[in-house]
């Protein structure tokens, strides 16, 4: 069964990082990309980056752009995510994706994990 | 301020149909027919229920479909279970790399 499971989340101050993992299980990591998404409290999903199979091309949301990288290890079934100059509104549940595709598409995420909570708070 | 328009709650009784819609621009739904939806409660794992507009991955129960109509989408859920009580969020490709969610719509089964 294919399995995504994040890992790193917590409580820490504005202006500090934060880095976070999502540890890939029963696929091949390396032939898919992956996302991360976040929800904030009461709030609706929000993607906030991408990574191509082999690491070579990466994008951004523009509320995470300059401040969050996005990563992967292929040989260790990873997928990361480097938070740095966090404010309050980065507060959320991070989830990471796989992005799926059909014969004609490839916009959609068809497995997801359960999910780890940042809080950022003084 | 989601990029996309859910309406926060929806109901209905066992058995009954319910519609829920997604409104964008001419820019994410109206653009392209890469519309998914995702069925999600807190603290699970969010699960694909429909892609490009009206398709269902295998699993999927065949009471759930969608629709689109211009810059609105729609899911609806046919002969409605208390099982199908969750938050449904739409999302849509809104070109270059770009994806958009809605802010999820909370069904609530009477």
């Amino acid at each position: 069964d294919v399995q995504l499971v994040e890992s790193g989340g917590g409580l820490v101050q504005p202006g500090g990082s934060l880095r976070l993992s999502c540890a890939a299980s029963g696929f091949t990591f390396s032939n898919f990309w992956m996302n991360w998404v976040r929800q904030a409290p009461g709030k609706g999903l929000e993607w906030v980056a991408n990574i191509k199979q082999d690491g070579s091309q990466k994008y951004y949301g523009d509320s995470v752009k300059g401040r969050f990288t996005i990563s992967r290890d292929n040989a260790k079934n990873a997928l990361y995510l480097q938070m740095d100059r966090l404010t309050v509104e980065d507060t959320a549940v991070y989830y990471c994706a796989r992005r799926d595709c059909s014969n004609t598409s490839c916009h959609q995420f068809g497995y997801w994990g359960q999910g780890t909570l940042v809080a950022v708070s003084s | 301020q989601s990029a996309l328009t859910q309406p926060p709650s929806a109901s209905g009784s066992p058995g009954q149909s319910v519609t829920i819609s997604c409104t964008g621009t001419g820019s994410d739904v109206g653009a392209y027919d890469f519309v998914s939806w995702y069925q999600g409660n807190p603290g699970k794992a969010p699960r694909l229920m429909i892609y490009e507009v009206n398709k269902r991955p295998s699993g999927v129960p065949d009471r759930f479909s969608g629709s689109k109509s211009g810059n609105t989408a729609s899911l609806i859920v046919s002969g409605l279970q208390a099982e199908d009580e969750a938050y449904y969020y739409c999302s849509s490709y809104a070109g270059t790399n770009n994806l958009v969610f809605g802010g999820g719509t909370k069904l609530t089964v009477l």
